[in-house]
């Protein structure tokens, strides 16, 4: 069925360093995917999407390209800060199974230290 | 606009006790989805209505959950009795048709003691 995985965590990085973190997906036709970010004791808020193949998104530095070839989904930072330390989850969602409903990898844990 | 509003935001119980939780989505939303986040299983879909219709239950751990949404600014979570392996935060979201502009309630964090 439809799924996410993305790379575990925690992360931990230095301020102004350079962020990736990994996600690739499983699904049949044609999903848009989604980096969703959760800071303690908060819900989710989106921080970007893609809907088709080959689409970046963006928002507050962060980028992600939608590679169908590789399904993957990556999240990338130039230079982080202490202000992102948070769990980040890469989800799709409009996969022939997923449906309208979003699905989400397991989270990966971010930790910016100055 | 308030967003999507659940409560309570924490709730602690004794095993065996009926729990509800409450979502108050935002108007002309017509999806709506809860979700429980553990740290063992990260984020799981439990059920998703469509104009307050119930479309996929299948994430629904066992007959001791329940949903509703009785109008299209109400919905309820149900589990009876709860058992401690039902201690998670649950979250509300809801979106529009045509837009994957999902947003999510700050969430409830159950406690089953």
């Amino acid at each position: 069925g439809d799924s996410v995985t993305q790379m575990e965590g925690p992360v931990t990085l230095s301020e102004e360093a350079f962020l990736t973190i990994n996600c690739t997906y499983t699904a049949t036709g044609y999903p848009s995917l989604f980096w969703y970010v959760q800071y303690p004791g908060e819900g989710l808020q989106l921080l970007l999407k893609a809907t088709k193949a080959d689409d970046k998104g963006s928002n507050k530095g962060f980028e992600a390209t939608y590679r169908k070839e590789t399904t993957s989904f990556h999240l990338e930072k130039g230079s982080v800060q202490v202000s992102d330390s948070a769990v980040y989850f890469c989800a799709l969602s409009g996969g022939n199974q997923a449906g309208t409903a979003l699905i989400f990898g397991k989270g990966t844990t971010l930790s910016v230290s100055s | 606009d308030a967003g999507v509003i659940q409560s309570p935001r924490h709730e602690v119980t004794e095993m065996g006790q009926e729990v509800t939780l409450r979502c108050k989505p935002i108007s002309g939303h017509d999806y709506l989805f809860w979700y429980r986040q553990t740290m063992m299983r990260g984020l799981e879909l439990l059920i998703y209505f469509n104009n307050n219709v119930p479309i996929d239950d299948s994430g629904m751990p066992e007959d001791r959950f329940s949903a509703k949404m009785p109008n299209a600014s109400f919905s309820t979570l149900k589990i009876q009795p709860s058992e401690p392996r039902d201690s998670a935060v649950y979250f509300c979201a809801t979106r529009t048709q045509g837009n994957y502009g999902y947003t999510f309630g700050s969430g409830t964090r159950l406690t089953v003691v």
